[in-house]
């Protein structure tokens, strides 16, 4: 069976230091992978997907970055953190094909302070 | 674009009422449906889903039904559990195959013994 993993789970970090979160899929091959931010008070907002290696796409403006180094393998990135980088960042990964739901992995809570 | 309206919360119930939470939805074409939940420090689970109109999803007692004519999907339980209590979201994939997930804000549900 297909499980995701995401890491870490709770991340207290100052302003102007570096991110990096990942996450990684198993059980299934060449999966869309997906991160999402749930911003307190607010519902969750798709920042990047990809289709394959190195195949990024951002959907939002903003101060993150993502990349995807090994098919299964998702990381979000940032150089310089602002205190609205905070929020819930949730990791997921669909097959791409039909009208398939996407699956979530158990999120890291970034407090930036 | 796309976008997913859910009603405001939090819902508080007493256990074993009937519940309804609205969900309707704005999209060009013909979008897939679901219901996610997110317990308290959890990702989101897909609850239940629907790919086409007058499909009914259902799982746990839940059920949503696709209605295309007033672009609604909302979300019942005939008798709610304290089990049940967590944040509800109502999303809208936009069937391109990249599975990209538009989200309602979220209703907290409260549900007393």
């Amino acid at each position: 069976s297909q499980t995701i993993h995401q890491w870490p789970a709770t991340l207290v970090q100052p302003v102007g230091s570096p991110l990096s979160l990942e996450c990684t899929v198993e059980g299934t091959s060449n999966p869309n992978l997906y991160w999402y931010r749930q911003a307190a008070g607010r519902g969750l907002q798709l920042l990047f997907y990809s289709v394959g290696i190195g195949q990024i796409s951002s959907e939002v403006p903003q101060n993150l970055s993502a990349s995807r180094p090994q098919d299964r393998q998702f990381i979000l990135s940032s150089k310089k953190l602002l205190l609205s980088d905070s929020g819930f960042y949730l990791c997921a990964w669909s097959t791409g094909v039909g009208n398939t739901e996407a699956f979530f992995g158990q999120g890291t809570r970034l407090t930036v302070v | 674009g796309d976008s997913v309206t859910q009603m405001e919360g939090p819902v508080t119930l007493s256990e074993e009422a009937f519940l309804t939470i609205n969900c309707t939805y704005t999209a060009t074409g013909y979008p897939s449906l679901f219901w996610y939940v997110q317990y308290p420090g959890e990702g989101l689970q897909l609850l239940l889903k629907a790919t086409k109109a007058d499909d009914k999803g259902s799982n746990k007692g839940f059920e949503a039904t696709y209605r295309k004519e007033t672009t609604s999907f909302h979300l019942e339980k005939g008798s709610v559990q304290v089990s049940d209590s967590a944040v509800y979201f109502c999303a809208l994939s936009d069937n391109t195959g990249f599975q990209k997930l538009v989200f309602g804000t979220g209703t907290r549900l409260l549900v007393s013994p």
